[in-house]
């Protein structure tokens, strides 16, 4: 049974970067999407972007570009975002999910979620 | 972008009733004889979990109390028969028109 196992929490300083990982524990990547998504506190969902690992397929929120990298590590099962030029209103969990099936976009398998708190 | 609203935006419900959340979107989301709308449901501190696909399949292992229904622009989750661990907050997804993908902001059950 594959899990997406998340890093843990951050405290980053504004202006600074923070790189959260989600690892597929007992599976591969295969050939799913991975998808990430973040909520505020108090907040709903919001859609960052998305990689398809496979074939290094990945797009991006207009909100996010230029601030937010996504990469993916097959051998280590592993997809992982990077955030940069933090925030206040970076504070949020952030959350891995994967396809239920490949490219579908609906996220039936979700990691535990990071939370990464920007305060100076 | 496409906009998700969902309606209302707190509902309370008596154990044992139904409950009937909306979803409205921007423009149709209907094609290849398909709605790409999903419902979740999230509890707190945990992850959203998928309740609904396809606007009206239900994913496995999810009690048959949930159903999912509407087409076009406009959808519905009913949960007939609330049991008190269906309190939570509810969200649509749209994926047909992506990127990016757009979720609803989100309804939250109460018991009354």
């Amino acid at each position: 049974q594959v899990q997406l196992v998340q890093s843990g929490a951050a405290v980053k300083k504004p202006g600074s970067s923070v790189k959260i990982s989600c690892q597929a524990s007992g599976g591969s990547l295969g050939y799913y999407g991975f998808t990430w998504v973040r909520q505020a506190p108090g907040q709903g969902l919001e859609w960052m972007g998305r990689v398809f690992p496979k074939f290094n397929v990945k797009s991006y929120a207009q909100k996010f570009k230029g601030r937010v990298t996504f990469t993916s590590d097959e051998s280590a099962t592993t997809v992982t975002v990077e955030l940069s030029g933090l925030t206040s209103d970076d504070t949020a969990v952030y959350y891995c999910a994967r396809d239920r099936l490949s490219e579908d976009n609906v996220f039936e398998l979700w990691g535990q979620g990071t939370l990464v708190t920007v305060s100076s | 972008d496409i906009v998700m609203t969902q309606s209302p935006d707190t509902l309370a419900v008596s154990l044992g009733e139904r409950a009937t959340i909306n979803c409205k979107s921007s423009q149709s989301i209907f094609s290849n004889n398909m709605n790409y709308l999903a419902w979740y449901q999230q509890k707190p501190g945990l992850p959203p979990r998928l309740l609904i696909y396809w606007a009206s399949t239900r994913q496995s292992g999810v009690p048959d109390r949930f159903s999912g229904g509407g087409s076009g622009t406009d959808f519905t989750l009913t949960i007939s028969g609330l049991q008190a661990e269906d309190v939570a907050v509810y969200y649509c997804q749209q994926f047909h028109s992506t990127p990016p993908i757009t979720f609803g902001q989100g309804t939250r059950l109460e018991i009354k």
